[in-house]
């Protein structure tokens, strides 16, 4: 069974910041999906990679496959990308995603 | 497109009512996902079709649970009799194929008192 797990659960930072947010996984994956839940509950597709690195705006996702480990960088970091950031695998095999039980990010003014 | 729509958006219910959440898909999506979040469990899949046939139901808690999609563009969620440990957030997600990206709708807050 494949188990996901985000650190830190918490995460304060002041505006402008570099942040980063960890993702590990316990069985190969098809897929790795950072998703972000802002307050209002709305959730949002970021990136889904499988390997490499995407980038989108200020926002970076890497993989390490062989580490069975991805990353969610925010660079100059705005009290706008304060949310809940969600972290899932994608198995082979099915569709079903195993999800992270999130990062809560703050960043203040 | 307008993305995926959930209605209600809200619902208050008392313990023992039958309550009915609605998706709608994006158009061309061939998959859909419904997820139960709560602050104890976070987002847990309940079930998922595929060209509207159920596919894995392994997350539905229970029987008094049940999802149908009659077509492409609408799947319902019933919850009969509902119970006060039924209140979370009830996402509908679609995808346009196997193992791709998710889009997820606005989500249902239910609450039974």
């Amino acid at each position: 069974k494949n188990e996901v797990e985000q650190s830190p659960q918490n995460l304060t930072a002041q505006e402008g910041e570099f942040i980063t947010i960890n993702c590990s996984y316990s069985v190969g994956i098809s897929a790795l999906h950072w998703l972000q839940q802002h307050p209002g509950g709305g959730i949002v597709s970021l990136f889904m990679l499988s390997s490499g690195k995407k980038k989108h705006g200020r926002l970076i996702a890497t993989i390490n496959i062989q580490e069975k480990h991805s990353s969610l960088h925010i660079t100059a970091s705005h009290p706008r990308d304060s949310a809940v950031y969600i972290c899932a695998s994608g198995n082979f095999g099915n569709e079903k995603l195993t999800f992270g039980t999130g990062t809560r990010l703050t960043i203040i003014p | 497109d307008a993305g995926v729509i959930q209605s209600p958006r809200h619902e208050v219910t008392e313990m023992g009512q039958e309550v009915t959440l609605r998706c709608k898909p994006i158009s061309g999506h061939d998959y859909l996902f419904w997820y139960r979040q709560t602050m104890m469990r976070g987002l847990e899949l309940l079930i998922y079709f595929n060209n509207n046939v159920p596919i894995d139901d392994s997350g539905m808690p229970e029987d008094r649970f049940s999802a149908k999609m009659p077509n492409a563009s609408f799947s319902t969620l019933k919850i009969q009799p509902s119970e006060p440990r039924d209140s979370a957030v009830y996402f509908c997600a679609s995808s346009v194929y196997r193992g791709y990206e998710q889009f997820f709708g606005p989500g249902t807050r239910l609450t039974v008192l």
